[in-house]
């Protein structure tokens, strides 16, 4: 099972912030956060990770808190092409390594 | 750089058939992974290979849906017979690493089944 909670859905306007939260209170300390999204028939794209420490790139910020138990993905200025579902992910540890994901949170970006 | 392929996109079949899915993917990426996923969920692994072999295959139901990756490249994930709870889309992805950051996502094959 996933091992994180998010809204189901959430819409903001084109140009804002889109902030994103994610509760994943049961992480241990050598699991990282992820963050895929989703476009409309295509395959997940990878937007994000972080451990502990605040993480930016050229797409978007990750906010995680100091305890870790929850983070925010931050679209600064939001646009019709990032409606999308959003997944949060925490990276299982172990040789596996693998992604388990939720069912995310789709966000609407309106004009 | 060309990403991860998969054929055929979309593929009706009817229940019992048998059909197979195929997925290249990127150049030099060691690990590739297949996810199944059903309309309004999230994707599920179903398995993951390095290089050849299998890494995890704890997700896949192999009664009746069975992979591999011939020389640790090309991967194919067949479905026989199958049944109406198989429709979904079948995702493959690939990474670079055996601890992987990142994953790469093909757009996915669509299947149907009546």
């Amino acid at each position: 099972d996933a091992k994180t909670t998010q809204p189901p859905s959430m819409d903001c306007a084109e140009g804002r912030a889109a902030n994103l939260p994610c509760n994943h209170s049961t992480i241990s300390g050598n699991e990282y956060v992820y963050w895929y999204r989703q476009i409309h028939s295509q395959g997940p794209q990878y937007i994000i990770h972080g451990l502990k420490n605040n993480e930016t790139n050229e797409m978007a910020s990750l906010i995680i808190t100091e305890d870790r138990k929850s983070s925010t993905l931050i679209l600064p200025h939001a646009t019709l092409r990032d409606t999308a579902v959003y997944y949060c992910i925490v990276r299982v540890a172990g040789d596996t390594d693998k992604l388990i994901f939720g069912t995310g949170t789709r966000l609407q970006v309106f004009p | 750089e060309a990403g991860v392929a998969q054929s055929p996109r979309y593929k009706i079949i009817e229940k019992r058939q048998s059909v197979a899915f195929w997925c290249n993917p990127i150049s030099g990426h060691a690990t590739l992974y297949w996810y199944q996923q059903i309309l309004g969920q999230g994707p599920k692994l179903l398995i993951q290979f390095q290089n050849n072999g299998v890494v995890d295959d704890s997700q896949l139901p192999k009664d009746r849906f069975s992979a591999e990756r011939l020389k640790g490249v090309d991967s194919t994930l067949k479905i026989q017979p199958a049944k109406l709870e198989d429709s979904a889309v079948y995702l493959c992805a690939s990474s670079p690493y055996r601890q992987g950051r990142e994953l790469f996502f093909g757009e996915g094959s669509r299947l149907t089944v009546l």
